[in-house]
């Protein structure tokens, strides 16, 4: 079966302009991560969804970044006014999800989108 | 807060040479899970192995295997007869069972180890 897919793959914009990131999951993946890497960095998290609703968005840097998943599936990450630091790998990865006990599953990762803001 | 600490920045061996890669981990709970990611060259991330909390026993898989200790909150990953093939950077990572017993699976991965096999 198909795994997570990403669109861009790759993105190059001017400082201050709006970005769309597109995350395709795993077919029946309920859960839903973003992730952000730098240059020789591991992954850190951004938000998670459960389904529809965003469960947990602590990792989002500052109030310009901003993800949906409207009908559980699709997810969009989206960057205002980008700034030169943005610039990174926006990974995502998604899971069966579940809110059972022992029941976290494993995540897996899209090939990313490499951003560079310019 | 949890925290993961790859000590090893850049492995260097030439194939056939037995190679390990250490983690060590922070966390408060007593549930949690332990990943073992590869990124080659290519950038996507590539699954290993999960272990759970409770669960001790070392595991082989292949020319893999890992070594999960409590004691010493580590999880070590061997790789026995190393190719070029497993040039890469490896990631350890870690996620907490969420409140309430429902599971979360946030992952706060460590540093990464780059490994370059010499033929």
């Amino acid at each position: 079966g198909a795994g997570v897919s990403q669109t861009p793959s790759n993105k190059v914009t001017e400082k201050g302009k709006y970005v769309e990131l597109r995350c395709d999951p795993i077919s029946g993946h309920t859960a839903l991560y973003w992730y952000r890497q730098s240059l020789g960095q591991g992954p850190e998290f951004l938000i998670y969804f459960q389904g529809t609703g965003a469960a947990d968005d602590s990792g989002l840097p500052n109030d310009r970044f901003f993800a949906v998943r409207p009908e559980g599936s699709v997810s969009t990450l989206k960057i205002q006014r980008t700034e030169r630091g943005d610039s990174a790998v926006y990974l995502c990865a998604s899971s069966l999800g579940g809110e059972m006990r022992g029941d976290q599953e494993t995540q897996y990762f899209g090939p990313g989108t490499r951003l560079l803001v310019l | 807060a949890q925290k993961v600490t790859q000590a090893q920045t850049e492995i260097s061996v030439v194939e056939k040479e037995d190679v390990t890669l250490d983690c060590v981990y922070e966390t408060r709970d007593t549930t949690y899970y332990l990943f073992w990611y590869k990124q080659p060259p290519s950038g996507e991330l590539v699954f290993l192995i999960r272990r759970n909390s409770f669960d001790e026993q070392n595991e082989i898989s292949g020319r893999y295997s890992w070594n999960f200790q409590k004691s010493t909150s580590s999880f070590n990953f061997t790789i026995t007869a190393s190719q070029v093939v497993d040039s890469a950077v490896y990631f350890c990572a870690l996620s907490e069972e969420g409140a309430g017993g429902t599971s979360y699976g946030k992952l706060t991965f460590g540093q990464g180890t780059i490994l370059t096999v010499h033929p």
